[in-house]
């Protein structure tokens, strides 16, 4: 079974730290890794994309790494916000599941101004 | 801007009535559309694999005659929830596989999702 791991639960922060979100699974054999962004009774909106083949993506003051052998996605935040208050969700689609999606529980952030 | 499309992003209906939601695939086509929901302070999970022009795969426990999906075309597939329950009240959200070309496989694209209350 394919599973998605993402630590911490929940993250408090003053405001202007730099933090690191997890994300780990337990199958190498990915196509590729998303990470989302969700709001309170919002939708998902998509920050970064890491295709199987790359090591890492950048935008703004995010960066997200993959290091399929050890089964692992860090998402970087710099210069934390409040307005970067959220959940954060990682999502790995397998190369064997057609497109199929596995979601990790996420990790509920909160930046203290 | 997005690619996949989702209405609508909130929806309210009464017990006992039918709600459809939408998930378009706005500049591309796509054979093959995914269904999640979201429990409460859950992961999302996946419900079924919509795929056009013919049934769609559902996961186990999903109630197929409850949860109606159609991907009548290339750039549309519907999820009705029938007989609508409190208990369906949820964040459902739709991805679209996008083919980008023989030798890459697909890139997957997700709406933005849409939450359904059940009065």
């Amino acid at each position: 079974k394919q599973e998605v791991t993402q630590i911490p639960a929940a993250l408090s922060v003053p405001e202007g730290e730099n933090l690191v979100l997890n994300c780990s699974f337990t199958d190498s054999a990915i196509y590729n890794l998303q990470w989302f962004r969700q709001d309170p009774g919002k939708g998902l909106t998509s920050l970064l994309l890491i295709q199987s083949s790359q090591r890492e993506q950048t935008s703004g003051r995010l960066n997200a790494s993959l290091d399929k052998s050890s089964g692992r996605s860090t998402l970087y935040i710099a210069a934390s916000q409040p307005g970067d208050s959220a959940t954060y969700l990682c999502a790995v689609t397998y190369n064997t599941n057609a497109g199929k999606s596995t979601f990790g529980d996420g990790t509920t952030l909160t930046v203290k101004p | 801007g997005a690619v996949v499309s989702q209405h609508p992003s909130r929806v309210i209906c009464k017990s006992g009535t039918s709600v459809k939601i939408e998930c378009r695939s706005l500049d591309f086509q796509a054979t093959t559309m995914f269904w999640y929901r979201q429990f409460p302070k859950q992961s999302l999970m996946l419900m079924a694999t919509s795929n056009e022009g013919s049934k769609a795969t559902y996961e186990q426990g999903v109630e197929k005659d409850k949860f109606l999906i159609n991907h009548a075309s290339l750039t549309l597939s519907t999820l009705t929830v029938t007989s609508a329950h409190p208990e369906d009240s949820s964040f459902y959200i739709c991805s679209a596989a996008r083919a980008t070309g023989p030798s890459s496989g697909n890139t997957i694209y997700f709406g933005e999702g849409s939450w359904l209350t059940v009065v």
